[in-house]
């Protein structure tokens, strides 16, 4: 199974700032990467997917970036509603597996 | 629009067995798979496998193999998990998901279900 390993696990911010999640694949997934935003009580929710390809209806602050092994979700000024909880995951192959999760704090 | 819309949160006791709907609209159904993932109190994402909607073949989990089932019923466009033998650590949320393959994502959720195992 491939290892997805998000970094950090929490980060306290303020809105305007700049935040950089990070994810580590334990091998090579191709681009296969894509990145969940989910909100207490609600389910995940799809902002990028093949690593920097941003879904429709997504706002351009956020943005994906990374090949191979190593990526990265930036969120370029932090908006109150992006405190949240942000997934990365692996779609290259089954078993499909989720990084440990990055919960973006109030500072 | 699209919209999966699962059954209603559960209470079972352990060594029983749940089974959890899953209704898509909006949609052409076979066109999408569907995963499931779940998703225990306070922890991260877990995906448990993958239904093909077209042709009925499933992926499991290696963790879950022999525990659960799948399955879809495509007069009704209703993909339904069932979860056997449960245990006090199968209590999570449990959430279906459209998959498109070619992209590699998940972009319709259903709203989660909360199964409950409590003797």
């Amino acid at each position: 199974d491939i290892q997805m390993t998000q970094s950090p696990s929490s980060v306290s911010a303020s809105v305007g700032d700049r935040v950089t999640i990070t994810c580590r694949a334990s091998q090579g997934i191709n681009n296969y990467l894509v990145w969940y935003q989910q909100k207490p009580g609600k389910a995940p929710k799809l902002l990028i997917y093949g690593a920097s390809n941003l879904q429709s209806g997504v706002p351009s602050r956020f943005s994906g970036s990374g090949s191979a092994t190593d990526f990265t979700l930036t969120i370029s000024s932090l908006q109150p509603e992006d405190f949240a909880t942000y997934y990365c995951q692996q779609a290259n192959s089954f078993p499909l597996t989720f990084g440990g999760g990055t919960r973006v704090e109030v500072k | 629009q699209v919209q999966l819309v699962q059954s209603g949160a559960d209470v079972k006791k352990p060594g029983a067995s749940v089974k959890v709907s899953c209704k898509a609209s909006g949609y052409t159904f076979n066109s999408y798979n569907i995963n499931w993932v779940r998703q225990a109190p306070g922890q991260g994402l877990e995906w448990m496998g993958w239904i093909s909607t077209s042709s009925g073949d499933t992926l499991y989990a290696q963790n879950l193999q022999g525990r659960v089932s799948m399955t879809t019923d495509t007069s009704t466009n209703t993909i339904y998990m069932e979860l056997r033998s449960l245990r006090s650590d199968d209590t999570a949320v449990y959430y279906c998901a459209r998959w498109w393959h070619a992209g590699g994502y998940s972009d319709y959720w259903g709203q989660g279900t909360l199964v409950t195992v409590s003797s």
